[in-house]
């Protein structure tokens, strides 16, 4: 099973502002995902980066991924009220069918 | 499309009484299918996974058990619930491309 740990484990920005997240993990991948949170709901994928790309964009979003450090970014710009939630990171490495996620970094977003 | 239905979204059982909660699938067959639980504030913990009719793997000893009657059909249940069964529980399913999540239980043990 594979491992993703997030950093920080909390921040909080002003609005408008852009936030960066972390992901570490320990073992090969085939693939990475980041997910959203609110409050209280399910998680929602948001974006999946493979092992063999370096970034990805999705609207405000932008993922990178180092295969070299185990480790991946999310970067939220031009941030909104509404991206007020956690985010959490989960790796695939196809080893088994078991995807562990970190516990997530909750990001606030300040008016 | 896949959708994955969950319920109900909220429970309170009291403590010794048995659980059973429902995961269905749509858009989608041979599905692998999760259970997690996030305690409040916390991560998601991976309780159980199966890949088809029948096969359930455990991945943490608990008083919980799940079973997947049908193809699409995933239960998670205890026969007497503890006070640490607390928490929000996820049930999920995997093709390749990540995960597709229900909306979600909260369950409060009193």
């Amino acid at each position: 099973s594979q491992q993703g740990e997030e950093d920080p484990q909390a921040l909080s920005i002003q609005e408008g502002e852009n936030a960066t997240m972390n992901c570490s993990y320990k073992t090969s991948i085939n693939n990475l995902q980041w997910y959203r949170q609110n409050s209280g709901r399910g998680l929602v994928h948001l974006i999946l980066i493979r092992s063999n790309e370096r970034e990805k964009h999705s609207g405000r979003l932008r993922v990178t991924l180092d295969t070299s450090k185990k480790s991946s970014s999310l970067l939220i710009t031009a941030s909104r009220a509404a991206d007020t939630a956690s985010y959490f990171c989960a790796t695939d490495g196809n080893r088994d069918d078991k995807i562990i996620f970190g516990k997530g970094t909750r990001l606030h977003i300040l008016p | 499309s896949q959708t994955i239905h969950q319920w109900p979204a909220t429970l309170v059982q009291p403590v010794g009484s048995p659980l059973s909660l429902e995961c269905t699938v749509e858009g989608t067959s041979n599905p692998n299918l999760y259970w997690y639980r996030q305690a409040a504030g916390r991560g998601l913990q991976l309780l159980f996974y199966s890949v088809g009719i029948g096969q359930i793997s455990s991945e943490v000893p608990q008083n919980l058990s799940a079973s997947r009657p049908q193809d699409r059909q995933f239960i998670l249940s205890s026969k007497k619930l503890l006070l640490s069964d607390s928490g929000f529980y996820l049930c999920a399913l995997y093709q390749g491309y990540g995960y597709t999540f229900g909306s979600g239980t909260r369950l409060t043990v009193v």
